[in-house]
C-alpha cells in the first residue's frame, strides 16, 4: 500500500536559518510525491511534485524539494526561512488517482 | 479566476442528523474529490467523483455519500451524524486527465457535532 511518513510533529527555526521538513515515502511503482502546507483556518495550497526527471524539484514560495530514492525520501527543503512559513506542512503521495494519501503532518514554527 | 469555493464555512449539528456540504470546483475542472481532516491528522480520502461519476471511495462507512452535478459542483452528505464526524471537510479540484494528479483545495467546512 501507499504511504508517507513524517517523523516529526514539530520543527523549530530561526528566521533565516534553513529549513528541512522531513518526508519519507513508501509506494509501488514510480512515486508521485507532493508537498502541500496549510494556514490556519485555511485549505491546503499546494507547493510542489515530483512525478518524474530532476531530483531538485522547485516550488512555490522560495521553496524546494530533493527526492532521494535510495533513501526513499522527500525532504522540503528552504534556504532561509521566514516568520510567514509558519504553518502546517503535509507530504502525500498516490497511486495514479485523484485520491491523495496524506502523512500526518509537521508543524513548522519559525522563530523571529 | 474563482479558487475551489465551499459552503458553509462552519456548521453545528446534534447527533443523529443529516448534514450537506457543498463545493464548486475552478473552472474548467471535472474532477471532484473529497477529504475529512479530523484535528491533529491528516487529510483522510472520503470520495473523488468525475464527469458525474464516482471514481473512488475511500474507506468511510455508508453515511457518507455524495454527488456531482452537470454544472461540476458537488454535494457531500453524511446521515446519523456521530460525534465522531467533527472535522473540516475539505473539497479538491482537478483537470483528472491530465494525469499530473496536481490537485486544488477549497477552505473547507468545519462540522461540530455535538
Amino acid at each position: 500500500a501507499q504511504s508517507v511518513a513524517q517523523p516529526e510533529d514539530q520543527v523549530n527555526v530561526a528566521e533565516g536559518n534553513p529549513l528541512t521538513v522531513k518526508c519519507t515515502y513508501s509506494v509501488s511503482g514510480n512515486p508521485y510525491l507532493f508537498w502541500y502546507v496549510q494556514y490556519p483556518n485555511r485549505g491546503l495550497q499546494f507547493l510542489l511534485k515530483y512525478i518524474t526527471g530532476d531530483n531538485l524539484v522547485k516550488g512555490s514560495y522560495g521553496f524546494e524539494a530533493e527526492f532521494n530514492k535510495s533513501q526513499t525520501s522527500f525532504h522540503l527543503k528552504k534556504p532561509s526561512a521566514l516568520v510567514s512559513d509558519s504553518a502546517l506542512y503535509f507530504c502525500a503521495t498516490t497511486f495514479y488517482t485523484d485520491k491523495l494519501i496524506f502523512g500526518t503532518g509537521t508543524r513548522l514554527q519559525v522563530f523571529p | 479566476d474563482a479558487g475551489v469555493t465551499q459552503s458553509p464555512t462552519h456548521l453545528i449539528k446534534t447527533r443523529g442528523q443529516q448534514v450537506t456540504l457543498r463545493c464548486s470546483p475552478i473552472s474548467g475542472h471535472k474532477s471532484v474529490s473529497w477529504y475529512q481532516q479530523v484535528l491533529g491528522q491528516g487529510p483522510q480520502f472520503i470520495f473523488q467523483y468525475y464527469e458525474k461519476e464516482e471514481r473512488g471511495r475511500g474507506n468511510f462507512p455508508d453515511r457518507f455519500s455524495a454527488r456531482q452535478f452537470p454544472n461540476y459542483s458537488s454535494e457531500l452528505n453524511v446521515n446519523a451524524l456521530l460525534l465522531g464526524d467533527s472535522a473540516l471537510y475539505l473539497c479538491a479540484s482537478s483537470l483528472f486527465v491530465s494525469k499530473d494528479y496536481e490537485q486544488y483545495f477549497g477552505p473547507g467546512t468545519r462540522l461540530t457535532v455535538t
